[in-house]
């Protein structure tokens, strides 16, 4: 049964700490995407890649978010300096088209 | 652009009666919609989607949906609920962008089954 996998499941920083979420998509999907989810603001998409490129990142804050597909099993989100409004889970998901995606189970990201 | 609504922030029913968790959509063109599902510190599964064909839609774990085209509606349902149905749902629309699609998530809906 093939699965999103992230990495890692749970994060704890200080304020101005750079942060890496790593996520392995399903085997054979070209798109894959990261996810924020807050209680205020739901679901919002940060960012879209198609066959590694990125075709959309207009919901990423750009001074400090930043995706990128090192290759097809990897895909990583940055944010340097973290802060504390970056608190949320970030889910990553991958699919065989843009519009059927399958959800990773998340990392929970909190910054004090 | 394309959204989807979720009026009710949170539904209530009792274990073995039906449920309907609402989604109305606007969107230009033929519309694609999902539903997702989401437990308890975990991703968001599909539960099922209507692209075209029969108004009503099969899914995953008993549930069902109605496309409704007059009244841009995609309401879930299913005939008896179960304690373990208990989650937050999301409706879903496909957003056409320039060249490319995403999906729209609508805020999510709570559904609560009492034994």
């Amino acid at each position: 049964d093939a699965r999103v996998t992230q990495t890692p499941r749970d994060k704890v920083t200080e304020m101005g700490q750079e942060v890496t979420m790593r996520c392995q998509p399903i085997l054979g999907h070209n798109t894959v995407f990261w996810y924020r989810q807050t209680m205020k603001q739901g679901l919002e998409l940060l960012a879209y890649f198609r066959n590694r490129a990125p075709l959309d990142d207009s919901g990423m804050p750009k001074d400090r978010f930043s995706a990128e597909m090192p290759d097809a099993t990897l895909a990583t989100l940055k944010i340097q300096p973290s802060e504390p409004r970056d608190s949320a889970v970030y889910f990553c998901a991958s699919g065989p088209s843009d519009y059927e995606q399958y959800f990773g189970p998340g990392t929970r990201l909190t910054v004090t | 652009a394309q959204s989807v609504a979720q009026p009710e922030d949170q539904v209530n029913v009792a274990e073995g009666n039906p449920l309907t968790v609402k989604c109305t959509y606007s969107v230009s063109g033929n519309p694609y919609l999902f539903w997702y599902v989401q437990y308890p510190n975990r991703g968001l599964q599909f539960l099922l989607k209507y692209i075209t064909g029969d108004n009503l839609v099969k899914g995953s774990y008993g549930f069902e949906a109605e496309f409704n085209k007059s009244q841009t509606s995609f309401h879930l349902k299913k005939p008896s609920a179960l304690v373990s149905d208990s989650a937050l749902y999301f409706c879903a629309v496909r957003s056409l962008n320039s060249g490319y699609s995403t999906l729209t998530f609508g805020k999510g809906t709570m559904l609560l089954v009492s034994p």
